[in-house]
């Protein structure tokens, strides 16, 4: 069974550069879940969506951020405008909504911006 | 409000040592509990979960019991790996929602030499 995909793997930017993650998370599941890990902060919650509705945004550091789910198949994040301090690897998982469900990973998508 | 906390790392073994790494909760209500682990360059992974007290999960050779008593689920192997030298995430899930939203532990990174 395919996993949570997404893509690129690896983005290297300059600053000031619009970048979009994606993510195509595992069919049936209907929660999914956008996370940032660096050495500093450790792994942080984002944002995260139930049945394509965002329910909580509240990690989202500032409003050079926005994700969005169009569908049920397909998430985006995106940074605009980028900052150095934006480098780190963003990890997509998606679970079904329940309390006893673990999240599934993505491979996460390694952002540099210089 | 519900938490995790988990002893800090780096942990350094020896190949075939014992090995232990402590995780305990707060949490209102009846919380699942996870393990995760992440390989070098990968996302988390599922290592085992429980969903009740007294509940053991175990997979590739590590086990950890649900405590009420004491709000734990410590990590356990009794015998480690150079394979397992890896980030290990003890998690639980949010008992007040039902999106399947987990909150981590900050990750203990654990080293096994041969």
């Amino acid at each position: 069974d395919a996993g949570v995909i997404q893509s690129p793997r690896h983005e290297v930017t300059e600053m000031g550069q619009e970048v979009t993650l994606r993510c195509k998370p595992i069919s049936g599941h209907n929660s999914l879940f956008w996370y940032r890990q660096t050495m500093m902060r450790g792994l942080e919650l984002l944002i995260y969506f139930n049945n394509n509705v965002p329910i909580d945004d509240s990690g989202m550091p500032e409003d050079r951020f926005s994700a969005k789910m169009p569908n049920a198949s397909f998430s985006t994040l995106k940074i605009q405008p980028s900052e150095p301090r934006d480098s780190a690897v963003y990890f997509c998982a998606s679970s079904f909504a329940s309390g006893n469900q673990p999240q599934h990973f993505g491979d996460g998508t390694r952002l540099s911006i210089l | 409000g519900n938490s995790v906390t988990q002893m800090e790392g780096p942990v350094t073994l020896s190949e075939e040592a014992f090995l232990t790494i402590n995780c305990t909760y707060t949490a209102t209500g009846y919380p699942s509990l996870f393990w995760y682990v992440q390989y070098p360059g990968e996302g988390l992974q599922l290592l085992l979960k429980a969903t009740k007290a007294d509940d053991k999960g175990s997979n590739k050779g590590f086990e950890a019991t649900y405590r009420k008593e004491t709000t734990s689920f410590h990590l356990e192997k009794g015998s480690v790996q150079v394979s397992d030298s890896a980030v290990y995430f003890c998690a639980l899930s949010d008992p007040g929602g039902s999106q399947g939203n987990l909150i981590f532990g900050k990750g203990t990174k654990l080293s096994v030499k041969p």
